[in-house]
C-alpha cells in the first residue's frame, strides 16, 4: 500500500543555517506530494505541493522536487529563522479504488535557536 | 472568507459522555475528512465522506461515529465506546479531483476529566 516516511526529529538549527527534511514514498499509482507545517496548538497549513515527476514546490523560501526515479521529496530552505519553527509533515494524495486518499508522514519538529 | 471552521476549540468529557465537535466549511468541498493527533504523533484517519449522505471507516474509527447531511458539514460525535479520547481532532476537506489539496481547520482539543 502507500505510505510516506520521513526522518526523525527533533531538529535543531541555529538560525541562517541550511535546513533539509528528508521524506521519501511508496505509491502504486501517480501521487501528489505535499509539505504541510503546523504550528503549535493549530491546524495544518499547505506549505507547498508537487503533482508529477520533477516538479518544484515553492513557498516562503521552501522548496522540494518531486523525484520519481528516488520515490523522495526532501524539504529543503537555505536560511531558517526562528519563526520557522514548527512541524513538518509530508503526504501524498492518490486515488486509490475511486477514493482519494491522503497518507502523512509521522511529522517532523524544526526548532530554530536565535 | 473561505475556510474550515471547527467548534468547540477546547473540549471536556467526562467519562461516559458522548461529545460532539462541529467541522462546517464553506470551500464548496465535496470530501470531508477527520483525523485524530496525539501529542508527538502523526495522523490518524478516522473517518471520510466523498459525498453527501455517505461516509466510510478510516483506519480508527471505532468509538466515533459521523453524519454527512449537508455538503459543508461534517460533525464528528465521540462516543463513551473509545476508551482514550484525549486528542487532538482535526477536520479537512478536498475537492474530489485528481491532484487536489486538503485543507485543514484550526483544530479541536478534547480531553476527559
Amino acid at each position: 500500500g502507500n505510505s510516506v516516511t520521513q526522518m526523525e526529529g527533533p531538529v535543531t538549527l541555529s538560525e541562517e543555517a541550511f535546513l533539509t527534511i528528508n521524506c521519501t514514498y511508496t505509491a502504486t499509482g501517480y501521487p501528489s506530494l505535499f509539505w504541510y507545517v503546523q504550528y503549535p496548538g493549530e491546524g495544518l497549513q499547505l506549505l507547498l505541493k508537487a503533482t508529477k515527476a520533477d516538479d518544484k514546490g515553492s513557498n516562503k523560501g521552501f522548496e522540494a522536487t518531486y523525484r520519481k526515479e528516488t520515490t523522495s521529496f526532501h524539504l529543503e530552505k537555505g536560511s531558517v529563522q526562528v519563526s520557522d519553527s514548527a512541524v513538518y509533515f509530508c503526504a501524498l494524495s492518490d486515488l486509490t479504488s475511486g477514493t482519494y486518499k491522503y497518507i502523512f508522514g509521522t511529522g517532523t519538529r524544526l526548532k530554530v535557536l536565535a | 472568507d473561505g475556510g474550515i471552521t471547527q467548534s468547540p476549540k477546547y473540549l471536556f468529557r467526562k467519562e461516559g459522555q458522548n461529545v460532539t465537535l462541529s467541522c462546517e466549511q464553506n470551500l464548496n468541498h465535496d470530501a470531508m475528512y477527520w483525523y485524530r493527533q496525539d501529542p508527538g504523533q502523526g495522523l490518524r484517519l478516522i473517518y471520510y465522506s466523498q459525498i453527501v449522505n455517505d461516509f466510510q471507516k478510516g483506519d480508527i474509527a471505532e468509538g466515533y461515529s459521523v453524519s454527512r447531511e449537508k455538503k459543508e458539514s461534517f460533525p464528528l460525535t465521540v462516543t463513551s465506546a473509545q476508551k482514550n479520547p484525549t486528542a487532538f481532532y482535526l477536520c479537512a476537506s478536498s475537492i474530489r479531483q485528481w491532484r487536489n489539496t486538503i485543507y485543514f481547520g484550526e483544530g479541536s482539543w478534547l480531553t476527559v476529566v
